[in-house]
């Protein structure tokens, strides 16, 4: 099973660009790099997913370098709604989700 | 709007009683999972199920019990045996096949006791 180690917590301010990143060194090769968001007594919701290279959508980009052991998700211009837990997690998650292991996630804290 | 549904919001628990949570999906999704999480922590994996009249145990079965007669539904049962019940708990579903696919969550269910 593929173990991802990211930041506990993260700071930044309003306007600010943040990069959180997730290690994963021990990837396989059919597995996909997905982050999720998830506020305070809500599920999580998915943000964005890749499997390499650079992937962005109109919430956040997520850059893979090639040999995939790890990942960054890049938030930019952040607000207070961005306030919130992110998981970083790798896998199948299509044939093999339930060997998806969801780790503490990164509790990101922005300022005005 | 599809998605998945969870109830009820809230709920509590005395010693000794058993108590069912909802979780309903119209995605048409063929795979359903049930996770607990604690407070400060990330999700653990209770029981899973990828076709209906069938279930998997996930890393916490002990003390749980699940059904899945319908596609659409896949309720958890939390046995007296679970000593330690006290937790929110999410359901998701999702798609099965190849080449990665999201896991869609419900708002979950606040388990507590009295």
């Amino acid at each position: 099973l593929a173990k991802t180690t990211q930041p506990i917590s993260m700071d930044s301010y309003e306007g600010q660009e943040v990069n959180i990143t997730c290690s994963h060194n021990n990837i396989a090769t059919n597995d996909y790099i997905t982050w999720y968001q998830q506020f305070p007594s809500q599920g999580p919701r998915f943000i964005i997913q890749g499997y390499k290279t650079k992937v962005t959508n109109e919430v956040a980009s997520l850059f893979i370098p090639a040999d995939r052991k790890s990942s960054t998700l890049s938030l930019p211009r952040v607000s207070l709604s961005d306030t919130a837990v992110y998981y970083c997690l790798v896998g199948d998650t299509g044939s093999s989700a339930s060997k998806i292991i969801f780790g503490s996630g990164t509790r990101l804290s922005i300022r005005p | 709007d599809g998605g998945i549904t969870q109830s009820p919001k809230y709920l509590f628990r005395k010693e000794g009683q058993n108590v069912t949570l909802s979780c309903e999906q119209n995605l048409n999704h063929d795979a359903m999972y049930w996770y607990r999480q604690d407070p400060g922590q990330g999700l653990r994996l209770i029981y899973y199920s990828q076709i209906v009249n069938d279930f998997q145990k996930g890393d916490i079965a002990e003390g749980y019990s699940v059904s899945r007669e319908k596609k659409e539904s896949f309720p958890l049962t939390v046995t007296s045996a679970q000593k330690n019940p006290t937790a929110f708990y999410l359901c998701a579903s999702s798609r099965v096949r190849q080449g990665g696919e999201k896991l869609f969550f419900g708002s979950g269910t606040q388990l507590s006791v009295l």
